[in-house]
């Protein structure tokens, strides 16, 4: 079954460490997003990519960084800049032309500064 | 800009009671409208969606109707079971090209026996 995977589901940062979680796709979809979950906040939008070899900047870009090297992939590294990093992080996948489809979700990562 | 304001959970009901969550919009173009649902330790699965004004939505006893003239999606289920106890998400997208998602903040519902 096609599908997103996210791992790992939970991950353990120590201060001033960069991480990097990782999102794989098999729906053929060609944009991809990453989204930031804190508890009565919603979901808040870090970066997307329509195609390969380009990503746009979310609503709170700041301390992230993506890359989308295969139209499969598309891993967000939390960088040590990113001053309160412990949240639920959800990739979620659409299909570039039908959109209005909604996206598919992972099952997300859930990141711990210690 | 545009965005999504759902009515403040957390919401309790018992099981077989009717709900109902708001959810109002505020979009500069015509966006589609989308219902998901968040499990416990889960991502978010679509639950149903609406494309135009007037059309409803359905899906596993849910509904939701696009109302253009009252900016509104509100979800109805007519008879809750606890298995229904999860995360709700309204959201909205707009736009051509980089259609992206905008979401409210979540309902929390929880339903007893």
């Amino acid at each position: 079954d096609g599908g997103i995977t996210q791992s790992p589901k939970y991950l353990f940062r120590k201060e001033g460490q960069n991480v990097t979680l990782s999102c794989e796709q098999n729906l053929n979809h060609d944009a991809m997003y990453w989204y930031r979950q804190d508890p009565g906040q919603g979901l808040r939008l870090i970066y997307y990519s329509q195609i390969v070899n380009d990503f746009q900047k979310g609503d709170i870009a700041e301390g992230y960084s993506v890359s989308r090297e295969k139209k499969e992939s598309f891993p967000l590294t939390v960088t040590s800049a990113q001053k309160n990093p412990t949240a639920f992080y959800l990739c979620a996948s659409s299909d570039g032309g039908q959109a209005a489809r909604g996206y598919t979700f992972g099952s997300g990562t859930r990141l711990t500064v210690v | 800009g545009d965005s999504v304001t759902q009515m403040e959970g957390p919401v309790t009901l018992s099981e077989e009671a009717f709900l109902t969550i708001n959810c109002t919009y505020t979009a500069t173009g015509y966006p589609s409208l989308f219902w998901y649902v968040q499990y416990p330790g889960e991502g978010l699965q679509l639950l149903l969606k609406a494309t135009k004004a007037d059309d409803k939505g359905s899906n596993k006893g849910f509904e939701a109707t696009y109302r253009k003239e009252t900016t509104s999606f509100h979800l109805e289920k007519g008879s809750v079971q606890v298995s229904d106890s999860a995360v709700y998400f309204c959201a909205l997208m707009v736009g051509q090209g980089a259609q992206k998602l905008v979401f409210g903040q979540g309902t929390r519902l929880t339903i007893n026996p």
